[in-house]
């Protein structure tokens, strides 16, 4: 049981736009930041927001980032094939001492 | 190019020892925190361990905690994991992953992982 949580799954077709919920606590997303990664089949995890929505160079502008309260959302544009993925958020948490991960949303480009 | 790359993974005995390597290229390694975080097969991301730029401080998750150390060398631009008194719930790939914006901050880049078998 993982302490931020995803969906399993999301799906959504080529050109619309999917979110990804991450629910969290007042001990970790409540009180600081929320980052996004994505992984690609078979690859290693990879930045894909950082502090709730900012973006490293190179990440589209279709992927975006938002907080409320003690959840956030990852938004996906314009979905693409090679959008097919899993996507995880993270947070600190400061009850746990630790870093913490949602269970991880596997997102499928119909 | 920033690039991390590990090594040491493989079979290994429900007991027994394996030390996992990490090595940095493109950045001044002495100058970030880094973590190790692993994947069971088919599961989700797991947080394993943190140690900052000096090594002076290192935290860990209580699943590994008393049987695992990190340590870093960072003259040789290397970070380390062993790992002791194995058990089969530790199989898994281990990645290492430099720290952004300190211990509460996020992860870039990952290394391409390291897998980590437990098995009699």
């Amino acid at each position: 049981q993982s302490v931020l949580t995803q969906p399993p799954s999301a799906s959504g077709t080529p050109g619309q736009t999917v979110t990804i919920s991450c629910s969290g606590s007042s001990s970790n997303i409540g009180i600081t930041t929320v980052n996004w990664y994505q992984q690609l089949p078979g690859t290693a995890p990879k930045l894909l927001i950082y502090s709730y929505s900012q973006r490293p160079s190179g990440v589209p502008d279709r992927f975006s980032g938002s907080k409320s309260g003690t959840s956030a959302s990852l938004a996906i544009s314009g979905l693409q094939s090679e959008d097919e993925a899993a996507y995880y958020c993270a947070s600190w948490d400061d009850s746990l001492n630790a870093v913490v991960f949602g269970g991880g949303t596997k997102l499928t480009v119909l | 190019e920033v690039q991390l790359v590990e090594s040491g993974g493989g079979l290994v005995q429900p007991g027994g020892s394996l030390r996992l390597s990490c090595a940095a290229s493109g950045f001044t390694f002495s100058s970030y925190e880094m973590n190790w975080v692993r994947q069971a097969p088919g599961k989700g991301l797991e947080w394993v361990s943190y140690i900052n730029s000096s090594g002076s401080t290192v935290h860990y998750a209580d699943p590994v905690k008393g049987r695992f150390t990190v340590s870093r060398d960072n003259a040789k631009k290397l970070l380390y994991l062993q790992m002791n008194s194995l058990r089969a719930e530790d199989t898994a790939v281990y990645y290492c992953a430099r720290a952004v914006a300190g211990r509460f901050g996020w992860f870039d880049p990952w290394g391409q992982g390291t897998l980590v078998t437990v098995s009699s």
